[in-house]
């Protein structure tokens, strides 16, 4: 079964500085990875979907890296904002049938103004 | 966009008492459809998966005669807690398959915005 991994579980940073979240997955036959953010007490916001064929998608200020075959992908967050305080997780797409995801645990940021 | 949406969005209930929780993808048909529970610091975990026209199926660990799912039309899957009980207070959140064209495998999954239940 697969198994998903963030790290740093929690994660405070002044404003203006760039950060890197990272999630790591047991088995690489994924079929896409997906980063969502959690707002406290809501739903899920998707950030960024990479297929397995993709090394990066970016989206204005993040962007998401993925090395599929060493299980590991990054959210890299620039110019970090009180506004990006979040939960942030990624989550896999095995592919196979069901094609349900797989949720990290979550890095929770805080960006201090 | 896909826009899935929940309804509640908050429900109080009674111990002993059922709840039922509504998913609609208002702009797309789903055949598939996901519910995930997730406790507070926690992260989100695969309940069921929800089938058009068929029963669902269960993650090992899961009561299906607690948790019933009903997948009536292209739409609307419901989830209803019977007999909640406090331990089953949680967030619970369903996401919407939206259809691809190459085998259905791997699309990208659009979530709702979760009902919060507390049981008393």
């Amino acid at each position: 079964k697969q198994e998903v991994t963030q790290i740093p579980a929690a994660l405070s940073v002044p404003e203006g500085e760039n950060l890197v979240l990272n999630c790591s997955f047991t088995d690489s036959a994924i079929y896409n990875l997906q980063w969502f953010r959690q707002d406290p007490g809501k739903g899920l916001t998707s950030l960024l979907l990479i297929q397995s064929s993709q090394r990066e998608q970016t989206s204005g200020r993040l962007n998401a890296s993925l090395d599929k075959s060493s299980g590991r992908s990054t959210l890299y967050i620039a110019a970090s904002q009180p506004g990006d305080s979040a939960t942030y997780l990624c989550a896999v797409n095995p592919g196979y049938t069901g094609n349900q995801f797989y949720f990290g645990t979550g890095t929770s940021l805080t960006v201090i103004p | 966009g896909a826009v899935v949406s929940q309804h509640p969005s908050r429900v109080i209930c009674k111990s002993g008492t059922s709840v039922k929780i509504e998913c609609r993808s208002l702009d797309f048909q789903a055949t598939t459809m996901f519910w995930y529970r997730q406790f507070p610091k926690q992260s989100l975990m695969l309940m069921a998966t929800s089938n058009e026209g068929s029963k669902a199926t269960y993650e090992q660990g899961v009561e299906k005669d607690k948790f019933l799912i009903n997948h009536a039309s292209l739409t609307l899957s419901t989830l209803t807690v019977t007999s909640a009980h406090p331990e089953d207070s949680s967030f619970y959140i369903c996401s919407a398959k939206l259809p691809g064209t190459s085998g259905g495998y791997g699309y990208e999954q659009y979530f709702g915005p979760g009902t919060r239940l507390t049981v008393t």
